[in-house]
């Protein structure tokens, strides 16, 4: 089946740096969703992408697709402490929705 | 109801005994999907539904595990005997279905710890 790489696995930054994680596969995705989970909590959706070359904005964040739809990245431009979590990309099918495997964000003062 | 709905909350059980989790998704929703997350790890994928059948169940690790959904609706996962590897949070989620693919939405979870 799809499998979907992210990197880093764990990320630590300071207040107000910047921040990206990337989801990559060896096949061609039909589309990508970001989700982001708080410590303790559960996965929330962020955000669908299904055109290749998309680019989409939420506030602070910036999901990209790759041209060849094989990639993705999300960009956060000045971390706070609220943005701490794991931040996942799926890929959906027919039958399944598989999750990559998670970037932790850690984000100290 | 306003969310996906997991009970219970919280599970301890002994090795051997066996556990029932129930998932009631969010009413309409075609498409339920269970997962596994292990302290500081990923989702691992266990069964999907589409309506009341199971077209995948490729991901349940073991004859231990099964799962059922009635009426569109409620679903559990059941384990028999289990063992202290099942200790993780098992979560469900639900969304509108495949024909056009929207998000996901997840319910709390219920952390299963095997003693």
């Amino acid at each position: 089946g799809q499998q979907v790489m992210q990197i880093p696995q764990y990320q630590h930054v300071q207040e107000g740096e910047d921040f990206t994680t990337y989801c990559n596969s060896s096949t061609t995705l039909s589309n990508i969703q970001w989700y982001k989970q708080r410590p303790g909590g559960h996965p929330v959706f962020l955000i669908q992408l299904v055109k290749s070359g998309e680019v989409k904005k939420q506030k602070r964040l910036t999901f990209q697709f790759g041209e060849a739809k094989k990639n993705s990245s999300l960009h956060i431009t000045a971390t706070q402490t609220t943005d701490v979590g794991t931040y996942f990309c799926a890929t959906g099918t027919a039958s399944k929705l598989t999750f990559g495997t998670g970037t932790r964000l850690q984000v100290t003062l | 109801g306003a969310g996906v709905s997991q009970s219970p909350s919280n599970k301890v059980t002994e090795k051997g005994k066996d556990v029932e989790l129930r998932c009631d998704p969010i009413s309409g929703h075609t498409a339920l999907y269970w997962y596994r997350q292990r302290l500081g790890q990923g989702l691992e994928f266990l069964i999907y539904f589409q309506g009341n059948s199971a077209p995948d169940k490729s991901g349940l690790p073991s004859d231990r595990f099964s799962a059922e959904r009635t009426g569109e609706s409620v679903s559990t996962l059941t384990i028999q005997r289990t063992q202290q590897e099942d200790s993780a949070v098992y979560l469900c989620a639900s969304s509108l279905g495949v024909s056009s693919f929207t998000e996901a939405f997840f319910g709390q979870g219920t952390r299963l710890t095997v003693v």
